[in-house]
């Protein structure tokens, strides 16, 4: 069975602040993507990254795929309010089925 | 274009009854999911159709099943409902076929309580 472990579970910082949450798994997985919930919401697609070693950047936001495909991190810059909520990452394996990671609760105050 | 939408937003039920939710994808995407989200649980997968076919299944028992129609749109039932079962569903489209990394385009969810 294919798992990923996010760390860590909950973050509670200063708008201002850098971050970074984890993902990891024993499995290498195909490909890689980064979720962001809000309360009452269903997730939105942040970043698909495909690579080992790949890094792609979305504003104050930097994605990480590690080389041998197994684990991922997302680091954020400067924090802000309007990032709180639940990060998820979901890794495609073998059964081509998403297998999503434990979450990471993310609450930034002003 | 509209994205995913799911109803009900809100269901309660009782023990032993059944439910049927719905989902209406994106335009032109042809594979949704489902998926179960409780707090002690996370994310958890339940079942993938596409071109009317399931064509991925997770751990859950049968008293959870689906269907899609011509159209893409989905429907997912649940059968003699048990208190665990309350969570919020959320059904997610994508393209499918193959030509994406399975990017997930979720709904709002159907919050789901069983009392």
């Amino acid at each position: 069975t294919q798992l990923l472990e996010q760390s860590p579970q909950f973050l509670s910082i200063q708008e201002g602040e850098n971050l970074t949450v984890y993902c990891n798994s024993s499995s290498v997985f195909s490909s890689l993507q980064w979720y962001r919930q809000e309360p009452g919401e269903g997730p939105v697609l942040l970043v698909t990254v495909v690579t080992g070693g790949e890094v792609k950047k979305l504003k104050r936001l930097t994605f990480q795929f590690g080389d041998a495909r197994k684990d991922s991190s997302l680091h954020i810059t400067a924090a802000q309010p309007g990032d709180t909520g639940l990060y998820l990452c979901a890794g495609e394996g073998n059964t081509d089925k998403l297998i999503f990671g434990t979450g990471t609760r993310l609450q930034v105050f002003p | 274009k509209a994205g995913v939408t799911q109803t009900p937003r809100y269901l309660i039920k009782t023990r032993g009854q059944q439910v049927t939710l719905s989902c209406s994808p994106i335009s032109g995407h042809r594979s949704v999911s489902w998926y179960q989200q409780t707090p002690g649980q996370g994310l958890q997968f339940l079942f993938e159709y596409f071109s009317e076919t399931q064509r991925n299944k997770g751990n859950f028992p049968g008293r959870f099943s689906g269907r899609q129609f011509s159209n893409s749109r989905s429907e997912m039932n649940v059968s003699t409902l048990e208190l665990g079962d309350s969570a919020l569903y959320l059904c997610a489209s994508s393209l499918g076929g193959g030509t994406t990394y399975n990017e997930q385009f979720f709904g709002p969810g159907t919050r789901l309580t069983v009392l």
